[in-house]
């Protein structure tokens, strides 16, 4: 079963900070964060993952509360490449590897 | 980064057909890949554990004997879809990652194939 819960869907206009929130209350100490987006028809694309620190690459960066029970997932200037269903997932960083996927974010960035 | 392939994108085969679908890491080494399936506006459900040199492990209500899976080196997984039917169209995506021999390491996240379309008529 999924470990997060998103909003189903989120509107954002194009050039503005895209902020996707996550609630992993249940979150175990091993476990990180990880955000995903799928693009239509396509497989889901690798953004960014943290455990405890805020992180931050080319694509978006991660902040995670102190208690590490929720998330803000943020792309600082959206572009209408940017339309997808965004995954968070918690998932333990050790031996089983496989990423159980929810329902996700659907992000809409309009012109 | 790491790349992984799927082959073919898009399939389309005809009710009681067999369809192999293949999953390559293009420049890296796993010993574990993951097959997924995603139907219409759901989410992608895990199907299968592709381990290499030994047998698939499946998840809860997936066939073996109807998703043979086979990961017979380090950089292919394929995916055989054995006497399929409509029910089984779907999305397929399989995924790997380069830490795959052991826990992953901090920088190694799982990395996707594009996904195969199969389409049962």
């Amino acid at each position: 079963d999924a470990k997060t819960t998103q909003p189903p869907s989120m509107d954002c206009a194009e050039g503005r900070a895209a902020n996707l929130p996550c609630n992993h209350s249940t979150i175990s100490g091993n476990e990180y964060v990880y955000w995903y987006r799928q693009i239509h028809s396509q497989g889901p694309q690798y953004i960014i993952h943290g455990l405890k620190n805020n992180e931050t690459n080319e694509m978006a960066s991660l902040i995670i509360t102190e208690d590490r029970k929720s998330s803000t997932l943020i792309l600082p200037h959206a572009t209408l490449r940017d339309t997808a269903v965004y995954y968070c997932i918690v998932e333990s960083n050790f031996g089983n590897e496989k990423l159980t996927f929810g329902t996700g974010t659907r992000l809409t960035i309009i012109p | 980064g790491a790349v992984v392939s799927q082959h073919p994108s898009r399939v389309i085969c005809k009710s009681g057909t067999s369809v192999k679908i293949e999953c390559r890491s293009l420049d890296f080494q796993a010993t574990t890949m993951f097959w997924y399936r995603q139907f219409p506006k759901q989410s992608l459900m895990l199907m299968a554990t592709s381990n290499e040199g030994s047998k698939a492990t499946y998840e809860q209500g997936v066939e073996k004997d109807k998703f043979l899976i086979n990961h017979a080196s380090l950089t292919l997984s394929t995916l055989t879809v054995t006497s399929a039917h409509p029910e089984d169209s779907s999305f397929y995506i399989c995924s790997a990652s380069p830490s795959s021999q052991g826990p992953r390491s901090y920088n190694s996240p799982l990395h996707f194939g594009n996904g195969t379309r199969l389409t049962v008529t």
